[in-house]
């Protein structure tokens, strides 16, 4: 158990409709990552957060949107879906000077 | 960013010594290197991590020489549990900064 927790766990939804995802993450932690593995793509970094303001942008889509709250949970809104965003959704944490990050179990999210 | 190039895949017999070499030949001044491993449907978990010279902890050693446009992961006597992707990164010589992934290198292990 790495300390870091996503919800839902699995999710099912249809094209053109919108979800969000939530992690926490690790106590003390203050920097927040999200990630998308599909199988065609493999792991890529979508949006980091840092005390709750935006630190670095990867492959993110317009039709993706994040933030970091006070608390320091994060949410990963996703909207207008498609098939292809069918994906395993990672969130990570760090302490602010480490290297290591800590990852969440992940989402699954199932477009059909 | 360093590039980073692994083998694809490997296949070992529990109790081997396992050795997964990475070569980045870009790598820059101020890099660390650092693996992770996978496990299907899992978050990717840190295994090690080094600048230079070798490294060790309780479950790997990361070998990294002099000119550092390689490493090498040792993992001693590997177990069935140890059948997974495990991934080379470089480039996170500045703390809080985001992993760029590769392909991996899938590792089977069997009895």
């Amino acid at each position: 158990d790495s300390g870091v927790t996503q919800t839902p766990k699995h999710l099912i939804t249809a094209t053109g409709q919108r979800v969000t995802l939530r992690c926490s993450p690790r106590s003390g932690d203050l920097s927040v990552y999200w990630y998308q593995q599909s199988l065609d793509q493999g792991l890529q970094f979508l949006i980091q957060y840092y005390n709750g303001e935006e630190r670095a942008k990867g492959n993110i889509l317009e039709r993706f949107s994040a933030q970091q709250f006070p608390d320091l949970h994060s949410e990963l809104n996703l909207s207008s879906l498609e098939l292809g965003d069918s994906a395993l959704y990672f969130c990570a944490s760090s302490v602010p000077l480490g290297h290591e990050q800590f990852f969440g179990p992940g989402t699954r999210l199932t477009v059909l | 960013l360093a590039k980073t190039t692994q083998p694809i895949s490997m296949d070992s017999y529990e109790g081997q010594e396992v050795n997964i070499t990475c070569s980045h030949n870009n790598i820059a001044t101020n890099d660390y290197i650092t693996w992770y491993q996978q496990f299907p449907s899992q978050g990717p978990r840190f295994i090690i991590q080094g600048y230079k010279t070798k490294v060790t902890n309780e479950v790997a050693s990361l070998f990294i020489p002099a000119d550092r446009k390689s490493s090498t992961l040792s993992l001693p006597r590997v177990s069935l549990s140890d059948t997974a992707v495990y991934y080379c990164l470089v480039g996170v010589g500045q703390a809080g900064t985001a992993l760029i992934f590769g392909k991996g290198t899938t590792l089977s292990v069997s009895s």
